[in-house]
């Protein structure tokens, strides 16, 4: 089915281990983002990606990566996780950015609990 | 920090219209106001955007004032089902690149029977 997707949906692992979250979208997307939500802070932007190949830093990039050998995939890496990335995450696409261009469609987030 | 200041809580009665204020008094000249809502658990859905004329769709109204310093989001007959986080959002940069949407904390709706 066309749409975004998050894998997987809840994840619990223990503090060093390395996880990757999974972003899968059907429409071709040039945009392609992932935000973090903690109860207090609402959701606040870890990285994003314009196109295949290029990304830059959101508001909180610290302790993630991420990659975009695909347009359709968008990984997003905690090389050693830590207690304080557990948390709920979610990745969003758009045809082209925000601007006039109008919406960010979400996946149904991926629940991350570090130990 | 979000450049958008909404009221924490909002109660509405079914039925009604529900009307969301947003303050955005910083806004530049070429940024859109965008608003999203959040229903329990479940990813940000998007409503609607404008730059400086209202609008309208299936779902609510965006009110801008003339100024552009603040709007207000109309769900014209709310019902249970719009009980959800609401965000009213500026479209923000990092490092001169745009694109990004910074949510800030949002009003929670209540609409009540």
């Amino acid at each position: 089915d066309a749409g975004i997707t998050q894998s997987p949906r809840y994840k619990i692992t223990e503090t060093g281990r390395q996880v990757t979250l999974m972003c899968h979208q059907t429409w071709s997307h040039s945009y392609m983002f992932w935000y973090r939500q903690d109860l207090g802070h609402g959701l606040r932007l870890i990285y994003y990606s314009a196109a295949a190949d290029i990304t830059d830093k959101g508001e909180v990039p610290d302790g993630y990566v991420v990659s975009r050998s695909k347009t359709e995939n968008f990984p997003l890496t905690l090389e050693s996780a830590t207690r304080s990335q557990t948390s709920v995450y979610f990745c969003a696409s758009s045809e082209s950015g925000t601007g006039d261009t109008g919406e960010l469609f979400f996946g149904e987030g991926s629940r991350l609990t570090v130990l | 920090d979000a450049k958008t200041t909404q009221p924490p809580s909002m109660d509405c009665a079914e039925g009604r219209a529900a009307n969301l204020p947003c303050n955005h008094s910083t806004i530049s000249g070429n940024e859109y106001v965008y608003w999203y809502r959040q229903i329990h658990s479940q990813g940000p859905q998007y409503i609607i955007h404008g730059l400086k004329n209202n609008e309208t769709n299936e779902m609510a109204s965006l009110i801008i004032t003339e100024d552009r310093k603040s709007s207000t989001l109309i769900l014209p007959h709310a019902t249970l089902r719009d009980t959800a986080v609401y965000y009213c959002i500026v479209e923000g940069s990092y490092g001169g690149s745009q694109g990004n949407l910074i949510f800030g904390k949002g009003t929670k709706l209540s609409v009540k029977p």
